[in-house]
């Protein structure tokens, strides 16, 4: 089983949909968590942490359940500019390390 | 203040051949991890490294791979024999404490082995 699992989509969405995304965890020890957004054959970029009281960036709002393991990112309003793959990641801290592990990415595609 | 630079941005060798890949932190970083990303797949944990010390090489292929973070100059990724598998995208980031969420990636280098 993958430490972070997603659905790899695509996701094609008319301009001003609202779209979700969900992800899996599978570590429990699992501290912290993040969406990053990457564009093709580029690097990731932080789009937001998630917290489990749920938090809010304009359009995208992430959302933690520890207790399911499930982390999910909503968009609302998408525009153009939003097509990427989007990146579910967990951080672990053990011992002296700092690890991310990302998930394979959904791929969001937005059309006119 | 400029981002995590990373050099090249391309690089091409032939089989059998070593690359090295340079990561210079943001300005106040000291500690620096590199990812790999094989074409279609996620991004995978190689090494987290403090100046001077190794903190975290389980990613790390056993044989081949190795890092290093001098105490003066960039963070160097060296793979050595390279093979047709080693084609992929590095990627390191910078932070400036092993607290800190989120770090900033640099633009990454893309290894093709011919």
């Amino acid at each position: 089983r993958k430490e972070v699992e997603q659905d790899p989509g695509p996701f094609n969405v008319p301009e001003g949909a609202t779209v979700a995304f969900n992800c899996t965890y599978s570590n429990s020890a699992s501290q912290s968590f993040f969406w990053y957004r990457q564009d093709c054959r580029k690097e990731p970029k932080l789009l937001m942490s998630v917290y489990s009281s749920g938090n809010e960036d304009g359009r995208f709002t992430a959302q933690l359940n520890r207790a399911s393991q499930y982390i999910s990112l909503l968009i609302r309003d998408s525009k153009l500019s939003d097509s990427a793959t989007y990146l579910c990641v967990v951080r672990i801290l053990t011992g002296g390390g700092n690890k991310l592990t990302f998930g394979t990415g959904t791929q969001l595609k937005v059309e006119l | 203040n400029a981002g995590v630079m990373q050099n090249p941005r391309h690089l091409v060798r032939r089989r059998g051949q070593e690359a090295r890949l340079r990561c210079s932190p943001m300005k106040g970083h000291s500690h620096v991890y590199w990812y790999r990303q094989l074409p279609e797949e996620g991004l995978k944990f190689m090494v987290y490294l403090q100046k001077e010390n190794i903190i975290d090489e389980s990613g790390m292929p056993k044989e081949r791979f190795s890092a290093e973070f001098p105490k003066e100059g960039p963070s160097i990724l060296r793979i050595q024999q390279v093979v047709r598998g080693d084609s992929a995208a590095y990627f390191c980031a910078s932070s400036p404490s092993r607290e800190v969420e989120g770090y900033t990636f640099g633009s990454g280098t893309r290894l093709t082995v011919v």
